[in-house]
Formats: structure tokens, C-alpha cells, sequence
């Protein structure tokens, strides 16, 4: 099946600090890219679709100058957590989509603490 | 926007069946999806259901049911590797096929 990798899967930053997560799809195109965060025990929160070569769309709530969202190439996606926060620590997932299949595949996960 | 509820945990026994429900409000419909997830994992997709009726996959089954906005996963011959998070996914009718999740039902299996 297609196989998305995120990285990195851990990571530890300081309070005010930009943390960037990749996600990228290996064996196929993907022109739509989804983030997702999930809190402990909580289920995924869609947070914004990625569009390759467009603005993302990002869910109400969700602020667009926090996380940045550039899909530059039809086979990667990036989240940037600007000026981190205790309150942004959370578990964040890419997924993607092969254009003619219906399923979605997943990124292994970025577990993000920010002390 | 989507209503999706499912039930926050279920406990069986090993060998036993175990079924999900899963019922959805919304204002567009276009497939429901069931994933699996272990804890500090991503998902994996198990399933899904476009038209009514049940998809049988090996010891997994899932039923869907347009008109009542209802569906469950059954899990057979349960095994303590199925001990997991399971998460009921609509899918929105708009251009990107976004998921919408419900908040997930924690399987335990017991020995």
C-alpha cells in the first residue's frame, strides 16, 4: 500500500521556538495533504487541508499565522509551529491521499512537547 | 459540519465478537471509514462503506446504513493484539474528501 513518512516522530523545544514537520508521500502524488492534531485520549482534530501549489484551508479555530502550512511539491507538505507553547504540545499527524483511491494513509506521527 | 458518536470504550474476551456502533448527523455524506489506532500510532485504515450494507473482511465486518446515518464495525475471534483505539471517519462531500473523526472507542481484550 502507499506509505507516508512524517518526520520527525519526537521533539522537545523551549517555549517561543518554530518547529517544522514533514510529511511526505513516498510512492505516490498526493495534491491534497491533511493535518491532523490529537490530544491524549482524544481523537484526531482535522486542522487544515493542504493543497499543493494553493493557500491551505484551515478549520475554524485553527490559527493560520501559528501553523503554517506550505505544500510546495506534489509529493511533500510541511507544518511550521511558530512560536511554540506548552499549550501546542500535542500529537500531529499528516495524511494524504492517492487521487484515485478513496482511503486515506497516515504519517507515523510527530509527538511535539514544547516545556 | 458532523455529528459523530460512537461509544468511549468496550471490553471482551479473547476468542469473542465485539461490535462499534457509530452514528452520524451531516450535512453532506460521502463514505464512512473505519480505523484502527494503538496508542502513540497512527491510524490504519480498515474499512469502508459508501453504499448501505456489510463489507466482510477476514475477521473484520463493517455495515452501513445511509438512511438511519448509522454504522458499526464488528471485530471476530478477538485476539489481544485488537486491543486498540477504533475510530468511526465520515467523509465530507466537498472537493478534498476531508475525514471528520469521531472520538474513538478503546477496545480492551481481555485474557
Amino acid at each position: 500500500g502507499a506509505v507516508v513518512s512524517q518526520h520527525p516522530s519526537r521533539v522537545i523545544c523551549k517555549s517561543g521556538t518554530s518547529v517544522k514537520i514533514e510529511c511526505r508521500s513516498l510512492d505516490f502524488q498526493a495534491t491534497t495533504m491533511f493535518w491532523y492534531r490529537q490530544f491524549p485520549k482524544q481523537s484526531l482534530m482535522l486542522m487544515a487541508t493542504s493543497n499543493e501549489g494553493s493557500k491551505a484551508t484551515y478549520e475554524q479555530g485553527v490559527e493560520k499565522d501559528k501553523f503554517l502550512i506550505n505544500h510546495a511539491s506534489l509529493t511533500l507538505s510541511t507544518l511550521t509551529v511558530t512560536s511554540a507553547h506548552p499549550e501546542d504540545s500535542s500529537f500531529y499527524i499528516c495524511s494524504a491521499r492517492e487521487s484515485d483511491y478513496e482511503k486515506l494513509f497516515f504519517g507515523s506521527g510527530t509527538q511535539l512537547s514544547v516545556l | 459540519g458532523q455529528n459523530i458518536d460512537q461509544p468511549t470504550e468496550m471490553t471482551a474476551t479473547e476468542g469473542a465478537i465485539v461490535q462499534i456502533n457509530c452514528t452520524y448527523q451531516t450535512s453532506g455524506f460521502n463514505g464512512l471509514f473505519w480505523y484502527q489506532q494503538h496508542a502513540g500510532e497512527a491510524p490504519t485504515f480498515l474499512s469502508y462503506n459508501v453504499l448501505d450494507g456489510l463489507e466482510e473482511k477476514g475477521r473484520f465486518s463493517s455495515f452501513l446504513s445511509r438512511s438511519k446515518g448509522y454504522s458499526y464495525l464488528l471485530l471476530k475471534e478477538l485476539q489481544m493484539k485488537d486491543s486498540a483505539s477504533y475510530l468511526c471517519a465520515v467523509k465530507e462531500q466537498d472537493s478534498w474528501g476531508k475525514l471528520q473523526f469521531g472520538a474513538g472507542t478503546q477496545v480492551v481484550v481481555t485474557p
